[in-house]
């Protein structure tokens, strides 16, 4: 009863490869997040989707591209993966309000050699 | 664009010492502001949020934190420090015109020892 589920848990892969993670909640929420966090721990959005509408699209390269079958489902697929994609990558939803804070998944490790 | 400070990278203490996290946030208008902890190869779980109601704003494991309009401050403290708070803390402001989108500080890591 996992309240946003992330897969895979970890992803190693070579370069140039396209690979996708999954995320799904079962909250309720409205709005679904994909967060990356490099490896100084620092935290910064990628994307945010509210009932399938994508809202927030931050400078993120087009190889980058998340897609919303349904309200509790948010994907991020990844094209041609680089060296400097390697980084966990982080699900959360929350409310639509914004106010209650994100719920967060429990991240997906991705990395590429 | 909305920001947050949070001084100190690592903080150090003794079990049963004080815990104080720095964090100041850019805005003049009082934004949403939010804690949360992250233990290791794990998610980040909100500690506590501060929405405009009271300024002394309490948390999970015994974490509280006070918004200060004055100062732009929100510090995250706990009177005594347990080994199982030795975490990496964040501080996030949500930013203006959209508050959906939480920016983070950079982070805390919190050590306690014996």
């Amino acid at each position: 009863d996992t309240a946003v589920s992330q897969t895979p848990k970890y992803l190693v892969t070579q370069m140039g490869n396209d690979k996708s993670i999954k995320c799904e909640q079962n909250l309720g929420h409205d709005t679904m997040y994909w967060y990356k966090q490099d490896s100084k721990k620092f935290l910064k959005i990628m994307f945010s989707y509210n009932n399938k509408e994508l809202i927030i699209n931050e400078t993120v390269p087009n190889r980058f591209s998340p897609k919303s079958p349904d309200k509790a489902h948010l994907n991020l697929h990844i094209n041609s993966l680089e060296l400097g994609d390697s980084a966990v990558y982080f699900c959360a939803s929350s409310h639509q309000t914004g106010g209650y804070g994100y719920t967060f998944g429990s991240g997906t490790r991705l990395t590429v050699v | 664009a909305q920001s947050v400070t949070q001084l100190g990278s690592h903080v150090s203490v003794s079990e049963g010492a004080l815990v104080l996290l720095r964090c100041n946030y850019s805005s003049s208008v009082p934004p949403y502001l939010f804690w949360y902890v992250q233990y290791p190869n794990q998610g980040l779980q909100l500690l506590l949020k501060y929405t405009s109601a009271a300024t002394l704003v309490k948390g999970i494991n015994g974490f509280e934190a006070e918004f200060k309009k004055s100062e732009t401050s929100f510090h995250l403290t706990k009177p005594s420090a347990h080994m199982s708070d030795a975490a990496e803390y964040f501080c996030a402001v949500s930013d203006l015109g959209n508050t959906d989108k939480l920016i983070f500080g950079t982070g805390t890591r919190l050590q306690v020892f014996p």
